[in-house]
């Protein structure tokens, strides 16, 4: 079974600047999705940037990219530019290929943008 | 991506009693998925709901507690049975898209149930 861990429960940024979340994760599959969800206090859930395992480019989503790291089995968030619509929880999520399997999500990080 | 109208949002509710919330797609979708969020926590898979056939329960969740009804592919109701406090949740649906360059999953707005 696949595992997802985020390690920092809580973070803060002040306004324009830059945070990295982090995501590990574990599994025996080759081939795999990877995401990013924003969850804000509406409780929306919202698709903030995904990867593919076989794409060794890292995706970008204008002020949001990642560090895909297959061989660690790293899958880290960077917010540049922080802004006050960023202060949300953001969980990283798993999925395997082929069909539309299920997510596994890990626990989330509550990022908060300061003034 | 497909658009999920989730209702109702949010509810509050006795104890021993059932609630049921409805996920409409804006179009067909094999599976849906529902989830459950309980305060503060991350989000955890209850079942995959597949037109025509039983739905597919994950580990720690029963039919009996968690009805799931799919009577087409773009329709789906979860039912919350017999609710006790420890079911004050957000739950969520789902619906997922593979398609080439075009893959990721959608959610509902979400039900807020609180039980008293």
């Amino acid at each position: 079974a696949q595992t997802v861990t985020q390690s920092q429960p809580e973070m803060s940024v002040q306004e324009a600047e830059t945070v990295t979340l982090s995501c590990t994760y574990d599994t025996s599959e080759s081939n795999y999705y990877l995401f990013w969800y924003k969850q804000p206090p509406s409780r929306q859930m919202i698709l903030v940037i995904r990867q593919e395992a076989y794409k060794q480019q890292n995706a970008t989503e204008n002020r949001f990219s990642v560090n895909f790291q297959k061989a660690a089995k790293s899958f880290s968030l960077k917010i540049s530019d922080s802004q006050l619509g960023d202060t949300a929880m953001y969980f990283c999520a798993f999925m395997n290929a082929g069909t539309a399997s299920k997510l596994t999500f890990g626990t989330g990080t509550r990022l908060q943008v300061t003034l | 991506s497909a658009v999920i109208s989730q209702k109702p949002s949010r509810d509050i509710c006795q104890r021993g009693t059932s609630l049921t919330i409805q996920c409409q797609v804006d179009s067909q979708v094999t599976m849906m998925f529902w989830y459950r969020q309980q305060p503060g926590q991350s989000l955890t898979l209850i079942a995959t709901a597949n037109q025509g056939s039983e739905a597919t329960y994950e580990s720690g969740f029963v039919i009996d507690k968690f009805p799931i009804s799919r009577p087409n592919l773009t329709f789906s109701t979860l039912t919350v049975s017999n609710m006790s406090p420890e079911d004050s949740s957000i739950y969520l649906c789902s619906v997922g898209r593979i398609s080439n360059s075009n893959y990721g999953y959608t959610f509902g707005s979400g039900t807020r149930l609180t039980v008293v």
